[in-house]
C-alpha cells in the first residue's frame, strides 16, 4: 500500500545535539508538511514543500529546517536541540492535482530532549 | 490567517448515545473542512470532510454539518461505540489554499 514512512519512531537526545527527522512517501503526491503535536495544542505546521524546489515556513518555523530532498523526501532538522522542542512530530503529504483534498499523515516521530 | 476553534475539549458519553462536536473558523473563505480521528498512540485518519458547497454529509454513523453564514462545522457520531474512543481534530483550509489550520482536538470517551 502506498504509505508514508517516518524515521525513527522514536529519539532520545540531549540538548544541543543536531537531529534529522525523515519522511519519505510512496503516494505520489508533490505536497508534503511538517506538523508538531503537544498535549491540548492540535497540530501546528512547522514548514510545508510543494516540490523540490519549494519551501514555505509555517506558523512555528523557529528552530526548525528543512529538506525536500527528492519528490518522495522531505526531512526536518533540529539544528541545535532544546526541551521545549520535545513533542510529536508527524509527516503528511497532499495531491495538488486537486484542491480541497486530505492530508494523509505518517505514524509520528517522538522525540524527546532531555 | 484562518484560526479554528473547536469545543469541547473533552467529552464523555455513554455507549449507544450520540456525541457532537463542533468548531469555528474565521477566514470566510474557507471551503474545505476535514475532520480527523487518532487513536492513542496512532496517527491521524481522515474520517469524513465536507466542501463548502455542501450543508451536510453522512457516513454511516458519522455526520458533519456546515453552516457557511455562521461559520461553524460540527462532527456528529451516533450509536456511540467503545472503539469510538479517540481525540478528534477539525480543520480548515482557505479558497485555493493547500494549507490546513486544526483545532486543538476534542478527546472522546465512550463508556461501555
Amino acid at each position: 500500500d502506498a504509505d508514508v514512512t517516518q524515521t525513527p519512531r522514536n529519539r532520545i537526545t540531549k540538548t544541543g545535539k543536531r537531529i534529522m527527522l525523515e519522511c519519505s512517501q510512496t503516494k505520489g503526491h508533490d505536497r508534503m508538511y511538517w506538523y508538531r503535536q503537544d498535549p491540548g495544542l492540535g497540530l501546528r505546521l512547522i514548514y510545508y514543500s510543494f516540490d523540490v524546489k519549494d519551501i514555505n515556513k509555517g506558523e512555528i518555523s523557529d528552530g526548525y529546517s528543512v529538506s525536500r530532498q527528492a519528490q518522495a523526501k522531505f526531512s526536518l532538522s533540529l539544528e541545535s536541540a532544546i526541551p521545549n522542542q520535545t513533542a510529536l512530530y508527524f509527516c503528511a503529504t497532499g495531491d495538488s492535482q486537486s484542491v480541497n483534498q486530505p492530508q494523509h499523515f505518517g505514524d509520528g516521530t517522538r522525540l524527546s530532549i532531555l | 490567517g484562518e484560526n479554528v476553534e473547536q469545543h469541547p475539549s473533552t467529552l464523555s458519553v455513554q455507549e449507544g448515545d450520540s456525541a457532537v462536536i463542533k468548531c469555528t473558523y474565521s477566514d470566510s473563505a474557507s471551503n474545505y473542512f476535514p475532520w480527523y480521528k487518532q487513536e492513542l498512540g496512532k496517527r491521524p485518519q481522515l474520517i469524513i470532510d465536507i466542501r463548502s458547497n455542501v450543508g451536510e454529509k453522512k457516513d454511516q454513523r458519522i455526520a458533519v454539518t456546515l453552516n457557511k453564514t455562521a461559520k461553524h462545522f460540527s462532527l456528529h457520531i451516533t450509536e456511540t461505540q467503545p472503539e469510538d474512543s479517540a481525540v478528534y481534530f477539525c480543520a480548515a483550509t482557505g479558497a485555493g489554499s493547500y494549507q490546513l489550520t486544526f483545532g486543538k482536538g476534542t478527546k472522546l470517551s465512550v463508556i461501555p
